[in-house]
């Protein structure tokens, strides 16, 4: 079936980076796009931006913009996502979730499990 | 950016109920593009509803999606237990992609 599984609990000092990862399978890799989205404890969802799994184009809502780097690895369907200069801000869980492949615009139909990251010093 | 409001923030209901949530855009959604989730805690949100009216695959037919433009509307046709949880509407009609804050759905 198809399926996202996200990298485990990542815990990172304030200024650092994390890298979250997001393993696809179920479906071929090129026909859909991967968009992030967090959540901060008790708060709403937001988006991050889109990488599509056809050519690797990605965008970044200006929010992350400079800060973020989403990347794909087409050889196990996995997409990453970093995100530098961390702050107790980004304490947050990160979600991947599968869209279009052609525009970053899609709503998303499967989602992973999500990954706790916790920013503190 | 579109900003989406919902309310109310917070529903409580009893099972069986009829229940309408509402979601407002502080611009028209290009060509109804408009999603509904539905969060349990402790997961990932589930899509409900894309195109403001079509049902995801495998979702009840007792959720119901419509609207147009900068208002739409999420029914639930008669609640059942496992119902009670976190909706959000999303707009995906134009970058960046926004969320609504949510509506919780309560037991009464």
């Amino acid at each position: 079936q198809v399926q996202l599984v996200q990298s485990g609990v990542e815990v990172e000092e304030p200024g650092a980076s994390v890298t979250v990862s997001c393993k696809t399978s179920g479906y071929t890799f090129a026909n859909y796009g991967v968009s992030w989205v967090r959540q901060a404890p008790g708060q709403g969802l937001q988006w991050m931006g889109w990488i599509s799994g056809y050519n690797g184009h990605s965008i970044y809502a200006q929010e992350f913009q400079g800060r973020v780097t989403m990347a794909t690895d087409t050889s196990t369907s996995t997409v990453y996502m970093e995100l530098r200069s961390l702050t107790s801000d980004d304490t947050a869980v990160y979600y991947c979730a599968r869209g279009n492949y052609y525009i970053s615009t899609d709503a998303f139909d499967i989602w992973g499990q999500g990954t706790m990251v916790t920013v503190s010093s | 950016e579109i900003v989406l409001t919902q309310s109310p923030g917070t529903l409580s209901l009893s099972p069986g109920e009829r229940v309408s949530l509402s979601c407002r855009a502080s611009q028209s959604v290009s060509a109804g593009y408009l999603a509904w989730y539905q969060q349990k805690l402790g997961q990932a949100p589930r899509l409900l509803i894309y195109g403001a009216s079509s049902r995801a695959t495998g979702i009840p037919d007792r959720f119901s999606g419509s609207g147009s433009g900068t208002h739409f509307t999420l029914s639930i046709s008669r609640v059942e237990p496992e119902d009670f949880a976190v909706y959000y509407c999303q707009q995906y009609g134009s970058s960046p992609i926004t969320f609504g804050q949510g509506t919780r759905l309560d037991i009464k």
